[in-house]
């Protein structure tokens, strides 16, 4: 199970802004972090829990080990605004936090 | 560059059954780690289960044993989910995900993710 927070998150563009998940037991690196926007597919933006998707701007970072990871989003730019999920991986199986939206103050 | 193209929207009745293909391009279709992830309306991401061609492996969510099949078909490079059983609970986007590298030497050790994903495929299940 991975425990997202916060569900919603209000910010402006040029703030920084961070989002949690937390694992149920530890799952070393095995994490994973995607940005949603509405009626689009979800797309990869950090894998085995802090390393860049080629293609990703490097305002996107992520960091954890264990059972506690970070989505850091620095200098937000409006094409920021979306849904944001963590994944983990454990024993063959994906699991996803509920998802964090990122709205505009 | 490496695409997943899905099959277009369904209308299903309560109690039949939808299957859905996703068909990749570029790449080596084999070296797919292929994975269904559905999306109900205004609700966030659900696992599905998926499929490992490498290693001839297949897993399920628990949630959905019994009700759902996935499959590949190497001829053709696509994926296939088949979900029985439909009720109006079933009605979501579906969508393919994949890790592209899954060689055996590989995806022991960094398969955890999915790198490429399909636009979706939204089933309707109502009466």
């Amino acid at each position: 199970q991975m425990t997202q927070s916060p569900s919603t998150l209000s910010a402006s563009a040029g703030d920084t802004v961070t989002i949690t998940c937390r694992a149920s037991q530890g799952i070393s690196s095995r994490v994973a972090w995607y940005q949603q926007k509405p009626g689009q597919a979800p797309q990869l933006l950090i894998y085995q829990a802090s390393t860049l998707q080629i293609g990703v701007p490097s305002r996107f970072s992520g960091s954890g080990s264990g059972t506690a990871f970070t989505l850091t989003i620095s200098s937000l730019r409006p094409d920021d605004f979306a849904t944001y999920y963590c994944q983990q991986y454990d024993h063959y199986s994906f699991t996803f936090g509920q998802g964090t939206r990122l709205e505009i103050k | 560059q490496i695409q997943l193209v899905q099959s277009g929207a369904e209308v299903k009745k309560p109690g039949t059954s939808v299957k859905v293909s996703c068909k990749a391009s570029g790449g080596t279709f084999a070296n797919y780690a292929i994975n269904w992830v559905r999306q109900a309306p205004g609700q966030g991401l659900e696992w599905m289960g998926g499929i490992i061609p490498v290693f001839g492996t297949t897993n399920y969510a628990q949630k959905f044993q019994g009700r759902l099949t996935i499959t590949t078909d190497e001829s053709t490079t696509t994926g296939y989910m088949e979900l029985i059983r439909l009720t109006s609970a079933d009605t979501a986007t579906y969508y393919c995900g994949a890790y592209s590298n899954c060689s055996i030497s590989s995806c022991p050790s960094y398969y955890n993710h999915m790198d490429v994903w399909g636009k979706g495929t939204t089933v309707t299940v109502s009466s």
